[in-house]
């Protein structure tokens, strides 16, 4: 079974440009989230999809951010202008199901590191 | 709100040394706890996990046993080996579906 897929593995820009990155979660997983990763910081949710609808976006700095999730499978995250403290690890992560207790597990892609100038 | 605290790194041992990461979490209700571990050049994936209180999670010689009383979530291993060199996140899942909460995560070294 095929995991989740993020591009690009690297991005360098300077600060005021724009970025944008992509993922594809497992296959019928409907739940899609978007994680920035701090150096030496855990993940922090930036938002969270349930197909292509938004559950959760109250940590995304919407002046900057934005996020879409077209027919309810890939994803894309744009950033817009950039400011040197986004430098970090964008994170997508799917799972099967959004369930009430949230047991469910959470899998990860490698994650797109952003280097902002 | 949610959060969880964790041992600060990095964690350095000679390998078949006992393992101890700490980790404690301030929840309202009852909820989920979680070990990550992410390897060098990868993401992260699910180590083991626990649901309710006494609940001992276990996976590849690791173990934690979620403490309400407590409220900690320490991850053990008796004998590490240099391949589990990587980072540990502890996260909880607070109750009712909401989102997952992360620690700071913590480097362990394991040196041959």
């Amino acid at each position: 079974e095929a995991g989740v897929a993020q591009s690009p593995r690297y991005k360098i820009i300077e600060k005021r440009q724009s970025v944008a990155f992509w993922c594809n979660p497992i296959s019928g997983h409907a739940t899609l989230y978007w994680y920035q990763q701090i150096l030496g910081q855990g993940p922090k949710l930036l938002i969270q999809f349930q197909n292509n609808g938004v559950v959760d976006d109250s940590q995304l700095p919407k002046d900057r951010f934005s996020a879409e999730r077209l027919k309810g499978v890939d994803s894309t995250l744009k950033i817009q202008p950039a400011k040197l403290e986004d430098s970090a690890v964008y994170l997508c992560a799917s799972s099967l199901h959004r369930d009430r207790w949230n047991t469910g597990e959470l899998f990860f892609g490698e994650g797109s590191r952003l280097t902002v100038l | 709100g949610d959060s969880v605290t964790q041992m600060e790194g990095p964690v350095t041992l000679s390998e078949e040394a006992f393992l101890t990461i700490n980790c404690t979490y301030t929840a309202t209700g009852y909820p989920s706890l979680f070990w990550y571990v992410q390897y060098p050049g990868e993401g992260l994936q699910l180590l083991l996990k626990a649901t309710k209180a006494d609940d001992k999670g276990s996976n590849k010689g690791f173990e934690a046993t979620y403490r309400k009383e407590t409220t900690s979530f320490h991850l053990e291993k008796g004998s590490v080996q240099v391949s589990d060199s990587a980072v540990y996140f502890c996260a909880l899942s607070p109750s009712y579906g909401q989102n997952f909460v992360f620690g700071p995560g913590t480097r362990l070294s394991v040196l041959p």
